[in-house]
Formats: structure tokens, sequence, C-alpha cells
């Protein structure tokens, strides 16, 4: 698949912080769909996006297609939150073609 | 209760021998798909399934084969495993009004 951008690579907040990750790709995608995976290596679906703008809690998620990008924002940083967030985009055939991830941890 | 699962979880391999990892889900999805996770290199796509009795290549098919005798159930075979197979494999279903995929918890694979 073709190459997911993903800044920045890691990223260190304390508690109550907020900070953006974006997601660069380099054709029009049809969604993009964001993931936590946390010490356990499971992945948990944060959202998944075929347009605009979605929120949850302290969350919120953008997916600019035509401008072939999409972004995650954290506010109010919280320890749990730390883990590495995936942003993977949606291409023909309904397939998925992850980024390398941003690892984030936050600090007390 | 889990809507996708896998087994098994954890599995220690020798070099030459055949491995099966099984995936079940519930979702009622046409899709299914096998990844695997790499440290740097996020989780990239080895087959998937459009639906029972097919199965296409993903962008790393070498080493590995997969089956679909059911909606239910995506199988990865390794026939000859090698070390450098050593990953977490994780599998994944979706359905066709969107793109979303819904993962399982992932299988630790060694290979010695």
């Amino acid at each position: 698949g073709m190459p997911v951008e993903q800044n920045p690579p890691a990223l260190s907040l304390y508690e109550g912080a907020e900070s953006g990750l974006r997601c660069n790709f380099s054709t029009t995608m049809k969604g993009v769909q964001w993931f936590q995976q946390n010490h356990r290596g499971r992945l948990i679906t944060l959202f998944y996006l075929a347009q605009g703008t979605k929120e949850n809690g302290r969350l919120k998620s953008t997916f600019n297609s035509k401008e072939r990008y999409s972004t995650l924002h954290i506010k109010d940083a919280q320890l749990e939150d730390s883990g590495t967030y995936f942003c993977a985009v949606v291409g023909m055939g309904y397939k998925l073609t992850f980024g390398t991830g941003t690892s984030l941890l936050v600090d007390p | 209760e889990a809507a996708v699962t896998q087994s098994p979880r954890n599995k220690v391999a020798v070099t030459g021998g055949k491995v099966t990892l099984s995936c079940n889900q519930t979702n009622n999805h046409n899709n299914m798909y096998w990844y695997r996770q790499d440290t740097g290199h996020g989780l990239r796509l080895i087959h998937y399934s459009y639906g029972a009795g097919s199965t296409e290549k993903g962008d790393i098919p070498d080493g590995y084969k997969a089956s679909r005798p059911s909606q239910e159930n995506f199988s990865l075979i390794l026939e000859l495993a090698t070390p450098s197979q050593t990953s977490v494999y994780f599998c994944a279903s979706g359905g066709q009004a969107s793109y979303e995929q819904y993962f399982g918890p992932g299988t630790r694979l060694t290979v010695l």
C-alpha cells in the first residue's frame, strides 16, 4: 500500500496538557480509522471517519480527504492515554493502510 | 462478548514446521483480514477475503496462505515457518456498508 506518514513519531505530555497528532497520505482515501494500542497490545478503535469531524469526550478527530490528512486532538491528557496511536486509511477494496504510529507518554 | 476472536493467543513454533492461526467473527461481516505487526512498521496486510471461499493477497503475502471456509472463520497458514515470521498477528472483520474494521486481540507467534 501507499505510505502513510504520522507525526510526531513520539510525544510526551504532562497530565492536563493537550496536543495534536497528524496523519498524512499521498492519494485521496475513502476514510480513516484511528486506534490506540494499549500496553497489552490490544487495538482500540477511537474513531472511524468518512468525512468531517467527530468528537468523543476529550478526543476529537478530523478527516480531510481533499487535502490528504487527518488529525487526532487530545485535550486534558490523562495517564491512561499513554500508548501508541495509529491512523489507518481506507483505500481500494476496503483495505486499510496503517501509519507507523505515534508513541504517547503522559507524565503526572 | 468479543465479536472477533483469535486462537491461539500465543504460539511457539519450530523452523520448518506448519502453523495455523485461526480467527472467528460473529459480526456477520463479509470481509476478513490478516495483518502482522512488527516494531517500527505498524500493521501490514497479509491476506484478506471478501466472503466464504475467497482469498486475496495483501501487501506482504509471501510465505503465507489463507483459507476462508465459512463466513465466520478465516485462517492464516504458515506451511514452512521461518524465524522472520516471528510477529504479532491481528485478524479483523469489516462489512460493506462502512469501511470500519473490527480487530481481534492478536496472536503472538515466535518461530525458533
